[in-house]
């Protein structure tokens, strides 16, 4: 079955700063890829999504790459801010849109 | 406002009484899901939902069980909880598919 992992458990970063954050997976028949944020004592919160038919794509201060030759993914923040402190976590579809794989995450930590 | 909420909040409870943890959703969701969120692994869902009636398993569903009833509510039962069963837990909804769902606020569960 499709394994999902990232790189980082814990990401300090000073305010201000850009903020890398990585996925990595298994399944070459992945197709579809969703970032999320988890503030602490809530629920995920849906940032972006991409497809498997596109490298990359933009959002509000939000960017994610995908790579698919080495079955990767990123999500980059711009001019990280206090607010952006949360897990984010990436989501990715394989064989439809019923069967998703959650990563682990990765705690974003910014420094004032 | 649109939302997912989830009662109780909060529950612990001793090995073997059965419980139910609420879900309901008022954005007239088709598809409904239930996860557990452990430490140092992600997201993993328990059931889904396509429709009212309708209900599959996900990767975890042992010692769990659900109902949809009715498209708004989409209650998890537990018949005899262990405590392998202590988690966080997380009810989401969205249109049609597991793409964009919008998750609860989580019910944290301790089984003594």
């Amino acid at each position: 079955g499709e394994s999902v992992g990232l790189h980082l458990p814990t990401l300090s970063v000073q305010e201000g700063d850009n903020s890398i954050i990585n996925c990595a997976y298994s399944n070459s028949a992945s197709d579809y890829f969703i970032w999320y944020k988890q503030e602490s004592g809530k629920g995920p919160q849906f940032i972006i999504d991409i497809r498997s038919n596109m490298d990359k794509r933009q959002g509000q201060r939000v960017t994610v790459l995908l790579n698919k030759t080495v079955k990767h993914l990123s999500l980059q923040i711009a001019a990280t801010q206090p607010g952006d402190s949360a897990v984010y976590f990436c989501a990715v579809f394989s064989g439809g849109y019923q069967k998703v794989t959650f990563g682990t995450g990765t705690k974003l930590q910014v420094i004032p | 406002e649109a939302q997912v909420t989830q009662n109780p909040r909060y529950l612990i409870t001793v090995t073997g009484k059965k419980l139910t943890v609420t879900c309901s959703q008022n954005m007239n969701h088709e598809y409904m899901s239930w996860y557990r969120q452990d430490p140092g692994l992600g997201l993993r869902q328990i059931y889904y939902s396509m429709n009212v009636e309708v209900t599959d398993k996900g990767d975890v569903p042992e010692g769990y069980k659900v109902s949809r009833k009715e498209k708004r509510n989409f209650p998890l039962i537990l018949e005899s909880p262990s405590p392998n069963q202590t988690s966080l837990y997380f009810c989401a909804s969205s249109a049609a598919t597991a793409y964009e769902q919008y998750f609860g606020p989580g019910t944290r569960l301790t089984v003594t």
